[in-house]
């Protein structure tokens, strides 16, 4: 079965330290791959996507995630957080923008 | 500026009404979507339209219907069948060719009272 799965429901982190949010999958093959985040009580917003090519993408925010198909994971990294990242983070895999599968989030907290 | 807008922001509803919520996007998307989130959990989905005029079933279909008649507008109706219809209800869309990527408006709390 398709499945997204974010193993950390919160993480915190002190304001300059470096990030990094897990995201695996299970998929029949390479899907479509997405990180956005969501700031509280609002929309969410894209981060980065990763459809093929260079498996190591960058996205806005200065963050970037790698995908490593040995490991289906698809990994978010952040060398130094800021107090403004602070929100919950969605992964999403899928075939097609129909049916697109997003994990459980993960909230991010920045101690200051 | 172009975006999807969705109306209203908080909606309180009395149990064995039906409620409409808005969303509208001026992005040129011939996609649209809606989704459920609840705390603690991903985003579901509901309902999803691919052109004018055609709309198909998510994966929590029941106790919600919807209209696509005009390209920039796909209206979520949570009718009073829905059990549990106190969540957050995103609308979103995308592109022809867009590599798959679904931009979402800000979101509609509803509130069953």
């Amino acid at each position: 079965a398709q499945s997204v799965t974010q193993p950390d429901i919160h993480i915190t982190v002190s304001e300059g330290a470096s990030l990094e949010l897990r995201c695996n999958y299970s998929y029949g093959a390479t899907p479509y791959l997405f990180w956005y985040v969501q700031s509280p009580g609002q929309g969410l917003q894209l981060l980065l996507k990763y459809f093929s090519g260079d498996t190591l993408v960058q996205g806005i925010k200065g963050f970037e995630a790698e995908f490593k198909r040995s490991q289906s994971s698809f990994n978010l990294r952040k060398p130094s957080v800021h107090w403004s990242d602070a929100a919950e983070y969605f992964c999403a895999v899928g075939a097609s923008s129909y049916k697109l599968i997003f994990g459980s989030g993960t909230r991010l907290l920045v101690r200051p | 500026d172009g975006g999807i807008t969705q109306s209203p922001k908080y909606l309180f509803r009395k149990e064995g009404q039906n409620v409409t919520l808005s969303c509208e996007q001026n992005l040129n998307h011939d996609a649209m979507y809606w989704y459920r989130q609840d705390p603690g959990q991903g985003l579901r989905l509901i309902y999803y339209s691919q052109i004018v005029n055609d709309f198909q079933k998510g994966d929590i279909a029941e106790g919600y219907s919807v209209s696509r008649e005009k390209k920039e507008s796909f209206p979520l109706t949570v009718t009073s069948a829905q059990k549990n219809p106190t969540a957050f209800y995103l609308c979103a869309s995308s592109p022809p060719i867009s590599g798959n990527t679904i931009y979402f408006g800000e979101g509609s709390w509803l509130t069953v009272v």
